[in-house]
């Protein structure tokens, strides 16, 4: 069955340092993995995503995230993190399942930046 | 172009009361889905359909049906509301029938149960 963990439910940093926001996950198959981000009374929207093609994926507002097979990790990282930042983060990650995928979404990391 | 469209926004129910979410796409999405969020626990899946006529359960099905007559619509039923179905409610769709693709969800619908 697959599963994907936050390790984070809370991540606090200053404005203008690194962002560290932590995932695993487990699955049977190759998964698809995303990033979406849900800022305060807005939609989710779609940072990036990992679909088996180069290991290290770049996004939007500069996000990054890296996937590791060994690890079964998927850790999102931002080298300098901004107050527009402050949001909820969710990993998710799409599973074959016979003929069809199941897209399961993670706990969700609420990020806070402190000026 | 709407994208995808949840109604209502908000509502309130009393327990044993019926109702249904609406959620239409206009996008010839194949791929549709609810998702309730809660505090703590992120969105989880209620059911999703990878095509007219095809629905499949999620993580939490219990006291939801679904159908899919369209391609367009996506319609949440609530047999029988309970208490602990007081929750935000999400509707997403994506390009064809895998799960692989961006998810495009609508601006969610927030259900009380008193």
């Amino acid at each position: 069955a697959q599963s994907v963990t936050q390790l984070d439910s809370h991540v606090s940093v200053s404005e203008g340092t690194p962002v560290l926001l932590r995932c695993n996950y487990s699955s049977s198959y190759s998964p698809s993995l995303f990033w979406y981000v849900q800022h305060p009374n807005k939609g989710l929207q779609l940072l990036l995503k990992y679909t088996s093609a180069a290991t290290l994926v770049k996004g939007i507002n500069g996000f990054e995230a890296e996937f590791k097979k060994s690890e079964t990790s998927f850790h999102l990282t931002k080298p300098s993190a901004h107050m527009s930042d402050a949001a909820e983060y969710f990993c998710v990650v799409s599973e074959r399942k016979t003929s069809y995928d199941k897209v399961i979404f993670g706990p969700g990391t609420s990020l806070s930046v402190i000026p | 172009n709407a994208g995808v469209t949840q109604t209502p926004k908000f509502q309130v129910l009393k327990t044993g009361q019926s109702m249904t979410l609406q959620c239409a796409q206009d996008m010839n999405h194949e791929y549709m889905s609810w998702y309730r969020q809660d505090p703590g626990m992120g969105l989880r899946l209620i059911h999703y359909s990878v095509g007219a006529g095809i629905t499949d359960q999620g993580e939490v099905p219990n006291g939801y049906n679904v159908s899919r007559s369209t391609t367009e619509d996506f319609p949440l039923r609530l047999l029988s509301a309970a208490p602990s179905q007081t929750s935000v409610y999400f509707c997403a769709s994506s390009y064809g029938g895998q799960g692989n693709e961006k998810l495009f969800f609508g601006s969610g619908t927030q259900l009380s149960v008193l």
